[in-house]
């Protein structure tokens, strides 16, 4: 079992460019989140799936797109990044009991 | 909707010493609490969770936590820390249900030898 896989891992991108950040698991939770982490302000959450086809906004959405055409998947698209989106983003799955398990991260810099 | 509150940001303590770190949270319904910690440059991974029953959960490493209703708490404590404690603990608050996580700030306790 892998777990929760992201990819990448380190990413630089200038302003303006566009990019998606993966996320794979292979334990068939239909439950999916994006968090983001910025130091001294915890993890908010942008985006969460509750399973194929279904998607909702969290606490900070803006400027983030994702979609979830398979239980496996759930990329997260930054359409024009801006460095107000340099940050650590965490991609978590739950089998349905708030158990959630973590990818490792994508830490991502907008110069 | 629900809020975490973590009222320390950082704590240094010595090793072999005893530590609490404490959480308050906020919701007009009931909830399920949650300790995760995080180690150096890794993702999140849970600690120990409060869901229903006994209000004193416990992790395999030695933690636990008591869930306090009228005070609307969820402290984490220790009664002796090692160096390898040294982390990010971040308390999490949902409703029942499977509505997502909402984490506090978190609290970087560093374990002094």
């Amino acid at each position: 079992n892998a777990g929760v896989t992201q990819t990448p891992k380190f990413r630089i991108l200038k302003i303006g460019q566009s990019m998606t950040l993966q996320c794979t698991q292979d334990m068939n939770h239909n439950y999916m989140y994006w968090y983001r982490q910025d130091p001294g302000m915890g993890l908010k959450l942008i985006y969460y799936s509750v399973g194929a086809g279904i998607t909702d906004k969290g606490e900070v959405p803006n400027g983030y797109n994702v979609s979830r055409s398979t239980t496996e998947d759930f990329p997260l698209r930054l359409e024009l990044a801006a460095p107000s989106q340099t940050s650590v983003y965490f991609c978590a799955s739950n089998p349905g009991a708030n158990v959630l398990t973590f990818g490792a991260g994508s830490r991502l810099t907008v110069l | 909707a629900q809020s975490v509150t973590q009222l320390d940001s950082q704590v240094p303590v010595f090793e072999e010493a005893p530590v609490e770190l404490r959480c308050n949270y906020s919701s007009s319904v009931s909830v399920y609490l949650f300790w995760y910690v995080q180690y150096p440059n890794q993702g999140l991974q849970l600690l120990l969770k409060y869901l229903s029953g006994s209000t004193l959960v416990e992790s395999i490493n030695g933690f636990e936590a008591e869930f306090n209703k009228s005070q609307t708490s969820f402290h984490l404590r220790k009664p002796s820390v090692h160096i390898s404690d040294t982390a990010e603990y971040f308390c999490a608050v949902s409703t029942t249900g499977n509505t997502p996580l909402v984490f506090g700030k978190g609290t970087r306790l560093s374990v002094i030898a």
